[in-house]
């Protein structure tokens, strides 16, 4: 059964703090993504990664940056959270290239910035 | 880039009730996903249907590439279909998805 883990599923956090957000996938995929969620706006693509250390940005990476340092392992950082950072964070891994390369998600990660 | 329509926005149905559930988009798809988001946050994949009609349950699904939209239709709908559909499209040569902003379903006892 596919996998993927977020390492939180509530997170409260003060303005200015670095924040991690980490995400596992056991299906041995190659492209990993994080993603935001937020009332009205859908889900916006902030980071993915086709490949170990290698990274692209989304639609919105201001204010965030990513490590990929193991294949199944994708992280998220927040240098300096602030209050417009808090919002519902989302990791998904698919197969890269081929045919067929649906993508999986993780749980979420609830994210406020006090 | 691509763009991605849903409609209704919100629906309230009674138990036992089908619907319909549309997704409009701007250009050609590779990969076409459809996604229930259940009340604790978590993406559920219902169907990966980039062109044709796939059927799991009570749910089932249509996309026509080359009028690009997709259906998702549901069945003697239940309270834990409750939630909100997400369709999300991946363009040629691009290997992240677009979303669209949800349907939010909810089915009433």
């Amino acid at each position: 059964d596919v996998k993927v883990t977020q390492s939180s599923r509530y997170l409260v956090k003060r303005t200015g703090e670095k924040v991690f957000l980490e995400c596992v996938q056991d299906m041995d995929h190659e492209n990993m993504f994080w993603y935001r969620q937020d009332p009205g706006l859908g889900l916006r693509l902030i980071y993915f990664s086709y490949d170990v250390k290698m990274k692209e940005k989304g639609d919105i990476p201001e204010g965030y940056s990513v490590s990929r340092e193991k294949k199944e392992r994708f992280s998220l950082i927040l240098e300096s959270a602030s209050t417009n950072q808090t919002s519902m964070y989302l990791c998904a891994s698919s197969q890269r290239g081929g045919f067929y390369n649906e993508q999986f998600f993780g749980p979420g990660t609830r994210l406020t910035v006090l | 880039g691509i763009q991605v329509e849903q409609s209704p926005p919100d629906l309230i149905l009674q138990e036992g009730a089908n619907s319909t559930l549309r997704c409009n988009f701007s250009d050609s798809v590779n990969n076409l996903q459809w996604f229930h988001q259940n009340p604790w946050g978590q993406l559920i994949n219902l169907f990966y249907i980039p062109s044709g009609t796939k059927q799991n349950g009570r749910l089932s699904a249509t996309t026509v590439a080359t009028e690009r939209y997709s259906l998702l239709y549901i069945s003697s709908s239940q309270t834990t279909d409750s939630g909100v559909y997400f369709c999300a499209v991946e363009d040629f040569g691009n290997e992240k998805l677009t979303f669209g902003t949800g349907t939010r379903l909810t089915i009433i006892p």
